[in-house]
């Protein structure tokens, strides 16, 4: 079975650009959650999607980041303007519902903003 | 493979109590996060931790890399904290393992 799928690997973008992540969650899962990774606040919530409704949309994060799911196997994150401070891995994980302890995590797109 | 042993797997205590949770590695690790399950089945950071220790209100986490192992002391329970626990922990790349979970429920 494939895995959760993260496109690209790595990105860089210049400051104030417009740049989309993509993920494809494992076939069947129906929770789908975007995570941000920096080595100062480990994983931070951005949005989290129940069955392609988004449940949360990451607080702090409303403003420049906007997660999106338009079917139950591809979501993307959209980040507008980009910062200096964005870059930090941003993961992927999904899992099959809420009652499920087993979040499965994508290898992560590792942003560059210039 | 890097293995995180979580316990207890459930936990009752009386309003007013305190306990603790606490994660073992079967690794080096090089950092640890706590999280809470919310009622919507989100993953909410309570704490990340490099090393040493953090406190937040009623909660603190203790984290040790030498010695393998993570805690997460709550004091003062209140029916509001109930739900489930987890810790995660990475090695410094991009994987992260998490434990299975505590389930914590505080009852009057």
């Amino acid at each position: 079975d494939a895995g959760v799928t993260q496109t690209p690997r790595h990105e860089v973008a210049e400051k104030g650009q417009t740049i989309i992540l993509k993920c494809e969650p494992v076939s069947g899962h129906n929770d789908l959650f975007w995570y941000r990774q920096t080595k100062i606040q480990g994983l931070e919530l951005l949005s989290y999607f129940r069955s392609k409704s988004l449940m949360e949309d990451g607080g702090a994060f409303k403003d420049r980041f906007k997660a999106e799911m338009l079917n139950s196997s591809f979501s993307t994150l959209k980040i507008q303007p980009t910062e200096p401070k964005d870059s930090a891995v941003y993961l992927c994980a999904s899992r099959t519902d809420s009652s499920a302890e087993t979040l499965y995590f994508g290898s992560g797109t590792r942003l560059t903003v210039l | 493979g890097d293995q995180v042993e979580q316990s207890p797997s459930a936990l009752s205590l009386h309003e007013g109590t305190g306990s603790a949770l606490r994660c073992n590695f079967t690794t080096t690790m090089r950092a640890v996060q706590w999280f809470r399950k919310n009622s919507r089945g989100s993953l909410i950071n309570l704490f990340y931790l490099a090393s040493g220790t953090k406190e937040n209100g009623r909660l603190k986490s203790a984290f040790d890399s030498k010695e393998r192992y993570s805690t997460l002391h709550i004091r003062d329970a209140q029916l509001e904290d109930s739900g489930t626990y987890f810790c995660a922990a990475g090695t410094g790349g991009y994987k992260v393992v998490f434990g299975s979970g505590t389930r914590l429920l505080v009852s009057p």
